[in-house]
């Protein structure tokens, strides 16, 4: 079975600065995506950023990237220039090609402190 | 355009009552969710279905019953709560063959069960 490990529960940076979130997998598939999830205090969930298996480059979306390492099973979010509004939990989720179920992570509680 | 609507966000119910969350989607999806968050658990998917008329199991479907009548409502249905589904539960939709598609998640019911 799938799995997501979120391995850091909480994570602190200064505003402006540059924070890293980790998240690693277990699948012996080779086809899938995987995500990142903002949940602020609203209970909103909303999909940061997205990643294909096959695709090689890292995405990025304005200030988050990722770092996508498929032999390692591994993919961080990285967030540049942290805002206030950056505050909030944040799930890495995989879902295998071709299948109904999302699977996430436990979460990672970031602040931000101006 | 509303989205993923959820109802009620609030809830409190004695131990054994019944209840029914409605999730409404007007983006046309095909795939809706229900997922229950609880703290250090992350999203754990309940029931989720393909289509209308269909319904699938997902990870943690005891206590739970479904119903995709039409294809933009989705029923989240307790028969006799028990403490244990206090939680948070979550909707989310996406669209078919749309695999690299995130998933669009409503607001959230928060359900306490005395």
């Amino acid at each position: 079975a799938q799995t997501v490990t979120q391995s850091q529960p909480e994570m602190s940076v200064q505003e402006a600065e540059t924070v890293t979130l980790s998240c690693t997998y277990d699948t012996s598939e080779s086809d899938y995506y995987l995500f990142w999830y903002k949940q602020p205090p609203s209970r909103q969930m909303i999909l940061v950023i997205r990643q294909e298996a096959y695709k090689q480059q890292n995405a990025t979306e304005n200030r988050f990237s990722v770092n996508f390492q498929k032999a390692a099973k591994s993919f961080s979010l990285k967030i540049s220039d942290s805002q206030l509004g950056d505050a909030a939990m944040y799930f890495c989720a995989y879902r295998r090609y071709n299948t109904d179920k999302l699977i996430f992570g436990t979460g990672t509680r970031l602040q931000v402190f101006p | 355009n509303a989205g993923v609507t959820q109802t009620p966000k609030f809830r409190v119910l004695k131990t054994g009552q019944s209840m029914t969350l409605l999730c409404a989607q007007d983006m046309n999806h095909e795939y809706m969710y229900w997922y229950r968050q609880d703290p250090g658990m992350g999203l754990r998917l309940i029931h989720y279905s393909v289509g209308e008329g269909t319904t699938a199991k997902g990870e943690v479907p005891d206590g739970y019953n479904v119903s995709r009548l039409k294809k933009q409502n989705f029923l989240l249905g307790l028969e006799s709560a028990a403490p244990s589904q206090t939680s948070v539960y979550f909707c989310a939709t996406r669209p078919q063959d749309r695999g690299y598609y995130g998933y669009t998640f409503g607001s959230g019911t928060r359900l306490t069960v005395v």
